[in-house]
């Protein structure tokens, strides 16, 4: 079967520096999403990966490593507003998203 | 630019009552698709199209139907409502290439008693 592992919640502080794990085992890789949530909204698009390596964005950084099926979503100098549930999401063979349940941030000040 | 717009934002249904959940996007995105979203679980794959005029079964295809009768439309009917489709419903819409992300409604939250 298809499944996406992630951490159900975490809790950081403010300023901090937190990072998000993501390990899947799907049929087939075609690209790894992530996604914000915050509460009572709709998810809003965050990075995606297709290659190893690290992708670079303001204060978001994402990992991909595809050998391991692993992935991670990197937060620095946190603020309030970042508190929100982080969706990873995996493009399988059939061009399909695959979603994990989601990992709940607290920010903390 | 409206994006993604879910009709109704609310709304609550008696089992074994009808609806229909009206999606529109404004971005000529090819593919759209349904979601749900319960509680401790991730976003669940309803029902989703590749162009007009097509639709697929998604993860959880049982007691939804779906059509795209015109590309900017998608629309998801539960023909007799039971309270296990209590959830959250999301539509969302994508370009059509694997590297463009998903972009998403605000969501439809029902409740069937």
């Amino acid at each position: 079967g298809q499944n996406i592992d992630q951490p159900t919640e975490m809790t950081a502080t403010e300023g901090a520096i937190v990072q998000i794990n993501c390990t899947y085992q799907t049929s087939g890789f075609n690209g790894l999403f992530w996604y914000q949530q915050h509460a009572g909204e709709a998810p809003t698009f965050l990075s995606y990966n297709v290659l190893d390596g690290l992708e670079e964005k303001g204060r978001f950084s994402s990992f991909l490593s595809r050998s391991k099926g692993y992935s991670y979503l990197l937060l620095k100098e946190l603020q309030m507003k970042d508190s929100a549930s982080y969706l990873c999401a995996v493009t399988d063979s059939n061009y399909q998203l695959i979603w994990g349940a989601g990992t709940k941030l607290i920010i903390k000040p | 630019n409206a994006g993604v717009t879910q009709t109704p934002k609310f709304r609550v249904l008696k089992t074994g009552q009808s609806m229909t959940l009206l999606c529109a996007q404004d971005m000529n995105h090819e593919y759209m698709y349904w979601y749900r979203q319960d509680p401790g679980m991730g976003l669940r794959l309803i029902h989703y199209s590749v162009g007009e005029g097509t639709t697929a079964k998604g993860e959880v295809p049982d007691g939804y139907n779906v059509s795209r009768l015109k590309k900017q439309n998608f629309l998801l009917g539960l023909e007799s409502a039971a309270p296990s489709q209590t959830s959250v419903y999301f539509c969302a819409s994508m370009l059509g290439t694997p590297s463009q992300p998903q972009h998403f409604g605000d969501g439809t939250r029902l409740s069937i008693l």
